[in-house]
């Protein structure tokens, strides 16, 4: 699976959107990109993944640029709930397939 | 609908016991995988049980075993524990048969003196 890169932290005010980057320049054609959260000391929570295509959801938009060497996840209203720590993956979806390789992520937090 | 439930949510071991963890996945998934996170690290894939075998395994020892039950539950066994094993072991869960993803357990934080 390809690696990503995302800055270690962000800030962002409350009811603000959070606009996180990730960049995986290194991502096959088949390659999903997904998004997860984990707050503190809770399993990783499942957001939203895409494949070439923006997405969007009740909990955030994924905007993945056209040679899909990045993406960007949108949380449009930012809460102090959102603090957590957010991990982009790239891996190839699908049956048989489940090993999430996770990196350091990025680290929101979000101000009042 | 009961999301991924881990027993028990915290254990205290010493070096060289073993110790057993539980996980019942998601109501209509079928695969499970196990991952350890260390303080302050993103969570490392342990391995992946579907129909009762192990298909994916991560860079982790023979030490760490597992199993999947006909029900889909599943343990994670790790013999001759290392102080460096304390970690929160995650269990996540998904179907075997479907390109949906994976929903995470809330995890049991493992301490080892």
């Amino acid at each position: 699976d390809a690696k990503t890169t995302q800055p270690p932290s962000m800030d962002c005010a409350e009811g603000r959107a959070a606009n996180l980057p990730c960049n995986h320049s290194t991502i096959s054609g088949n390659e999903y990109v997904y998004w997860y959260r984990q707050i503190h000391s809770q399993g990783p929570q499942y957001i939203i993944h895409g494949l070439k295509n923006n997405e969007t959801n009740e909990m955030a938009s994924l905007i993945i640029t056209e040679d899909r060497k990045s993406s960007t996840l949108i949380l449009p209203h930012a809460t102090l709930r959102d603090t957590a720590v957010y991990y982009c993956i790239v891996k190839v979806s699908g049956a048989g397939s489940y090993q999430l390789t996770f990196g350091k992520g990025t680290k929101l937090s979000v101000i009042p | 609908d009961a999301g991924v439930t881990q027993s028990p949510t915290h254990l205290i071991k010493t070096r060289g016991q073993q110790v057993t963890l539980r996980c019942s996945p998601k109501s209509g998934h079928d695969t499970v995988s196990w991952y350890q996170q260390a303080l302050g690290q993103g969570p490392q894939f342990i391995f992946q049980y579907y129909e009762e075998e192990e298909r994916q395994r991560g860079n982790f020892p023979d030490r760490f075993s597992g199993h999947q039950f006909p029900n889909y539950s599943s343990e994670l066994n790790v013999n001759a524990l290392l102080l460096g094993d304390s970690a929160l072991y995650l269990c996540a869960s998904g179907s075997g048969t479907s390109k949906e993803t994976q929903y995470f357990g809330p995890g049991t934080r493992l301490l080892v003196l």
